[in-house]
């Protein structure tokens, strides 16, 4: 059974630097066709694909946040590790990590997901 | 990358049978049979329905079917009930660079 989880901060000032960490189980980040991606969702709109990181290292971002998204990915520890620079209240939405199926590219397990508020 | 286009609400009455549209372009949608449909009710995480256009994971009920022509992908609900009022999420790969694009979403309601 696959199952993934966000932690981080619930409150972060603008400017400031998010980092979440996604913890999981069930599967390993090293086996082929395997990926773990960063979906975010702001309060009443839609889904936002943010970062995937595969198996073999390579990574993919969002164009419009590139700049500001790094990952990292432990596989010893089961956990990928968003960064996010320059934060602003329009980035307030819940930050969700998910399995993702190389070989099909679709989400089939999804973390409850984090509600992360960008306030001063 | 936009969105894909869905409609913002769909509604039915209970036993009947509704489809949501989801349309993108030659680059997303026509161009790969990676789709996939996500149900979200509210206050939970996404879950997937479809995959790869018309496929259903293990457990989820057979009233629930994809399909694709052109750059527009469809998810029909057949004989609706009380649960199935949420919101639902095409996706779809859109190749190596850009990779992954949700759709607008659409609000089912049962009435």
């Amino acid at each position: 059974q696959i199952t993934l989880k966000e932690s981080g901060p619930t409150l972060v000032k603008p400017t400031q630097t998010l980092t979440l960490t996604c913890t999981f189980s069930g599967f390993s980040l090293g086996s082929r066709g395997v990926g773990v991606g960063w979906i975010r969702q702001p309060p009443g709109k839609a889904l936002e694909c943010l970062a995937l990181v595969f198996w073999d290292g390579d990574e993919r971002f969002s164009r419009s946040l590139e700049n500001r998204l790094t990952l990292a990915k432990d596989t010893s520890k089961n956990q990928v590790v968003l960064t996010m620079t320059d934060m602003d209240p329009v980035d307030t939405a819940t930050y969700y990590c998910a399995h993702l199926q190389y070989f099909g590219w679709f989400f089939d397990s999804w973390g409850q997901g984090a509600l992360v508020t960008v306030s001063s | 990358q936009s969105a894909l286009t869905q409609p913002a609400s769909v509604s039915g009455s209970p036993g009947q049978s509704i489809t949501i549209s989801c349309t993108g372009t030659s680059s997303d949608i026509g161009g790969y049979n990676s789709v996939s449909w996500y149900q979200e009710h509210p206050g939970e995480a996404p879950k997937l329905i479809i995959y790869d256009v018309n496929n259903r994971p293990s457990g989820v009920s057979n009233r629930f079917s994809g399909s694709k022509s052109g750059n527009t992908a469809s998810l029909t609900i057949s004989g609706l009930q009380a649960e199935d009022e949420a919101d639902y999420y095409c996706g779809s790969y859109t190749g190596f660079t850009t990779f992954y694009v949700f759709g607008s979403g659409t609000k089912v309601t049962v009435l």
